[in-house]
């Protein structure tokens, strides 16, 4: 079965712009949590949901949101980037979320400049 | 707080040496943890889950809770083997990653 697809792979975006990532999880898959990958910081844990709800929140600022769909398709927005934002976008997917296991998507790298 | 450490940045072995990759968490209660590798230019992928006690390409992992540990071996490494490994823990439906370790494997 397909796995987690996360589109698009590349982005470029100036400062003070913003940005809409996408996540499709495995088909079954209920729970969508996404991570900010970044050379200083490691894996950084920004949010999760589950049917639509947020369930879980990581350190981030408010300029760092999503959402789910009815269909658990996720999405990542960022508003007012800033330089400090480029980084490896991380989709997870899971049946229920935590003891099932995650899997993981490409990422979307973003680059602001 | 909960917070899973990797102390090595860098382990280099040659192949068919023994390796082990350390792993140490702090958790209260009954932690979860997970070993993921992520290949050159792969995407991130789970290797072990310390409740299935499972072996993955040769890998092993044993939760020591009195120690807080969780160190990834493997008997004989492949060049194969060389990735970047993460030690993760799950509280409350997400993953606390520690920094990673990159396994070099010389022939």
């Amino acid at each position: 079965k397909a796995g987690v697809t996360q589109t698009p792979r590349y982005l470029i975006k100036t400062r003070g712009q913003q940005v809409t990532l996408s996540c499709s999880p495995i088909s079954g898959h209920r729970s969508v949590s996404w991570y900010q990958q970044t050379p200083g910081q490691g894996l950084q844990f920004l949010f999760e949901y589950f049917s639509e709800t947020q369930r879980n929140k990581g350190n981030f600022p408010g300029r760092f949101s999503g959402r789910q769909f009815s269909n658990s398709r996720s999405e990542m927005n960022v508003s007012t980037l800033e330089l400090g934002d480029s980084a490896l976008y991380l989709c997870a997917s899971s049946l229920a979320g935590q003891g099932f296991g995650y899997t993981f998507g490409s990422g979307t790298r973003l680059t602001v400049v | 707080a909960q917070r899973v450490t990797q102390p090595e940045k860098l382990l280099s072995v040659f192949k068919g040496a023994p390796v082990e990759l350390k792993c140490n968490y702090s958790y209260s209660g009954s932690p979860e943890l997970f070993w993921y590798v992520q290949y050159s230019r792969q995407r991130l992928q789970l290797l072990l889950r310390h409740i299935s006690r499972e072996s993955i390409k040769g890998f092993t992992a044993d939760l020591n809770k009195g120690e807080t540990s969780f160190h990834l071996k493997k008997p004989f490494a492949q060049e194969e083997d060389s990735a970047m490994y993460y030690c993760a823990l799950v509280n409350t439906d997400k993953l606390i990653f520690g920094t990673g370790t990159r396994l070099q494997v010389f022939p």
